[in-house]
């Protein structure tokens, strides 16, 4: 399983911005995409949980609003539109095939390189 | 929101046992899960279902479950162990993934 993330860049606060995650259409199939961010120094973060099954979109409750999933298909791109960004937005985001186990519970099998979103003026 | 609390900081020396702890309300009844983070590269999942070993992640490593407490104990430390190592439920109540904070396992 293979995932490249990219799109991140310097953005001004209160702006957007739109980062893709890159799979095979193997990868899509069998994993639900998972955004994961960092901020520089600090400890991982759940931001969203695609489930191409069922489907849903789950998000950080801190995040839901602000941030939102969509996926091109054609392309096995799914996409992370951060709106409204801050500085503490600022970090590393990768994206990770989540696996389901046991109908329960998720973890995240297969990582991204990830991709640097720094928010500043 | 569901917390996951680990001691910022281990150190063991090589050769040593290092355990590393997860503590949440009712863990018992979670599915817990643990990355191991080296700098400058992405986790990497070194046991999922509370004791559930993938591919790769050696047999000195491993999970386990105790009360309130989820813990990732590897044995027979070696210097390239050292890394950042994180503890990951799914909260089912909320729909929610859960990190802990992390644990800087130092090998002296």
């Amino acid at each position: 399983v293979q995932l490249l993330e990219s799109g991140g860049t310097l953005v001004q606060p209160g702006g957007s911005l739109r980062l893709s995650c890159t799979a095979s259409e193997v990868t899509f199939n069998t994993c639900d995409v998972t955004w994961v961010r960092q901020a520089p120094g600090k400890g991982l973060e759940w931001v969203s949980t695609f489930s191409a099954s069922r489907p849903y979109t789950y998000y950080a409750d801190s995040l839901r609003g602000r941030f939102a999933i969509s996926r091109d298909t054609s392309k096995n791109i799914l996409y992370l539109q951060m709106s409204s960004l801050r500085v503490e937005d600022t970090a590393f985001y990768f994206c990770a095939c989540g696996s389901l186990v046991r109908g329960i519970t998720y973890f995240f099998k297969d990582w991204g390189r990830g991709t640097l979103v720094t928010v500043s003026s | 929101s569901y917390v996951l609390a680990q001691p910022p900081s281990v150190s063991v020396a090589p050769g040593q046992t290092a355990t590393i702890t997860c503590g949440g309300n009712n863990i018992g009844s979670k599915s817990v899960h643990w990355y191991q983070q080296k700098p400058g590269q992405a986790p990497v999942v070194v046991v999922f279902d509370d004791d559930v070993r993938p591919s790769g992640t050696p047999e000195r490593v491993s999970g386990s479950k105790s009360g309130n407490t989820a813990t990732l104990t590897i044995t027979w430390v070696e210097v390239g162990d050292e890394a950042d190592y994180y503890c990951q439920m799914w909260d089912s109540s909320r729909d929610q993934g859960v990190f802990g904070g992390g644990t800087k396992l130092t090998v002296l």
